[in-house]
């Protein structure tokens, strides 16, 4: 079965400086892996997708993520925090259920605060 | 825009009063689902629609029901809503574009903004 932990469950950092949230996975096969951000009181945006393409994946407002089967890892990073970045990331990895769907499992989701 | 619609925002209800949450979508996504997401946690699928084929999962109770009439709308309903109900209910939807036969779980999910609700 899949799986999926956030290492860190609140990330701190100054406005301008780079983001990592931290994601590792397990996975019998080839899996499909999604960062998905949400602000307070609202639904789940998809930042980033990947889906054995290429492995670093650029996504909305500046995020990418960068596939490691060897460490099993697919971290998120931003080169310089905004104010607006502050919110809930959940990583997800999809797991293909024997007769049709693909079930998201998240991990616990990852707390981002941007200070100025 | 196409996108996922869930109405309403804020839902408040009494305790053990029925309750009816919708969502709709203007993308022609033939998959549907609905998650719980309570303070602080992660999203916790209930059940999905696959076309008209209903799947619930093996954990949710089987206080909530849900109905999808045509491929626009899907509705979720808590029978009798209890204090511990009260959560974020997101709905999302999914493109097969694979095939029920071929799918790779690759199809990303598209969420709507939510109904927060409320359980006096």
């Amino acid at each position: 079965a899949q799986s999926v932990t956030q290492l860190d469950s609140h990330v701190s950092v100054s406005e301008g400086t780079p983001v990592l949230l931290r994601c590792n996975y397990s996975s019998s096969y080839s899996p499909s892996l999604f960062w998905y951000v949400q602000h307070p009181n609202k639904g789940l945006q998809l930042l980033l997708k990947y889906t054995s393409a290429a492995t670093l994946v650029k996504g909305i407002n500046g995020f990418e993520a960068e596939f490691k089967k060897s460490e099993t890892s697919f971290h998120l990073t931003k080169p310089s925090a905004h104010m607006s970045d502050a919110a809930e990331y959940f990583c997800v990895v999809s797991d293909l259920i024997s007769g049709g769907y693909n079930k998201l499992i998240f991990g616990a989701g990852t707390r981002l605060a941007v200070h100025p | 825009d196409a996108m996922v619609i869930q109405n309403p925002r804020y839902q408040v209800t009494q305790f053990g009063k029925p309750v009816t949450l919708s969502c709709s979508q203007t993308l022609n996504h033939n998959v549907m689902y609905w998650y719980q997401q309570k303070s602080s946690q992660a999203p916790k699928l209930l059940f999905h629609y696959y076309d008209k084929d209903f799947n619930n999962e093996a954990d949710t109770p089987d206080n909530f029901q849900s109905r999808r009439p045509n491929t626009s709308f899907c509705f979720l309903d808590i029978r009798s809503p209890g204090l511990g109900d009260a959560a974020m209910y997101l709905c999302a939807t999914s493109r097969d574009s694979a095939g029920r036969a071929n799918r790779r779980g690759t199809d990303t999910q598209y969420f709507g903004p939510g109904t927060r609700l409320t359980v006096l």
